[in-house]
């Protein structure tokens, strides 16, 4: 089935680092790539939709500065926590949409395995 | 906007038996999509089940069956025959459709399946 693979896994900076994630889509085109963050115990917050070739769309309160992404191929997405601080530590996912699906009912997103992200 | 509201923080069953997990949600949409996902402790997201709002037929997917009552706006995840292995966070997540491929989380229910 379809895979999506995110690296790396797990992260301890320093403040101030910048910290790039990537997202792959392994054996389908993503048109449409999603970056979730999620809080210990919480549901999953959509912080950004990525689109192949333009510019991502932020939710509400996300500060695209902060988080960079950057979506430059069908079968790739990053995103890069600028100058990281304690206060952006946090497990962050991401999903791909296989853009052979028309329908999102017949098949919505698949994740990846997520980033745990620790800054000191 | 829609919302998700699953009222049941944690929850546990005894191994081989049944429990049922509940989900409601909001929305003005007519045709739209539900699922449910499980998040086990390796983290990954995996689909358990999907339903479309234009069906009537409840989904099933094997061990897993939904009861979606459009009118009440109610989703509930019924697992059958728990094994250990269903230990997991479970999410209900919705897609207003129309061209979005969004989905709106609700917070999760703690399954805990106990020997």
């Amino acid at each position: 089935g379809a895979v999506v693979s995110q690296h790396p896994s797990r992260v301890i900076c320093k403040s101030g680092t910048s910290v790039k994630i990537e997202c792959r889509s392994l054996d389908f085109q993503a048109t449409t790539m999603f970056w979730y963050r999620q809080f210990p115990k919480k549901s999953l917050m959509l912080m950004a939709t990525s689109n192949e070739g333009s510019k991502a769309t932020y939710e509400q309160g996300v500060e695209k500065d902060k988080f960079l992404i950057n979506h430059a191929s069908l079968t790739l997405s990053t995103l890069t926590v600028t100058s990281a601080h304690p206060e952006d530590s946090s497990f962050y996912i991401c999903s791909a949409r296989d853009a052979s699906r028309g329908n999102i009912g017949n098949q919505p997103q698949h994740f990846g395995d997520g980033t745990r992200l620790s800054i000191l | 906007a829609q919302t998700v509201t699953q009222s049941q923080p944690e929850m546990s069953v005894q191994e081989a038996e049944t429990v049922t997990l509940s989900c409601t949600y909001d929305t003005s949409e007519n045709n739209y999509y539900l699922f449910w996902y499980k998040q086990p402790p390796s983290r990954q997201m995996i689909l358990v089940i999907r339903q479309e709002a234009y069906k009537q037929q409840n989904a099933t997917e094997n061990r897993f069956s939904v009861n979606f009552q459009k009118a009440a706006k109610s989703f509930s995840l019924k697992i059958s025959d728990s094994p250990l292995g269903d230990t997991a966070m479970y999410f209900c997540a919705f897609n207003a459709g129309a061209g979005s491929y969004q989905l709106t989380f609700g917070k999760g229910t703690k399954l805990s399946v106990i020997p």
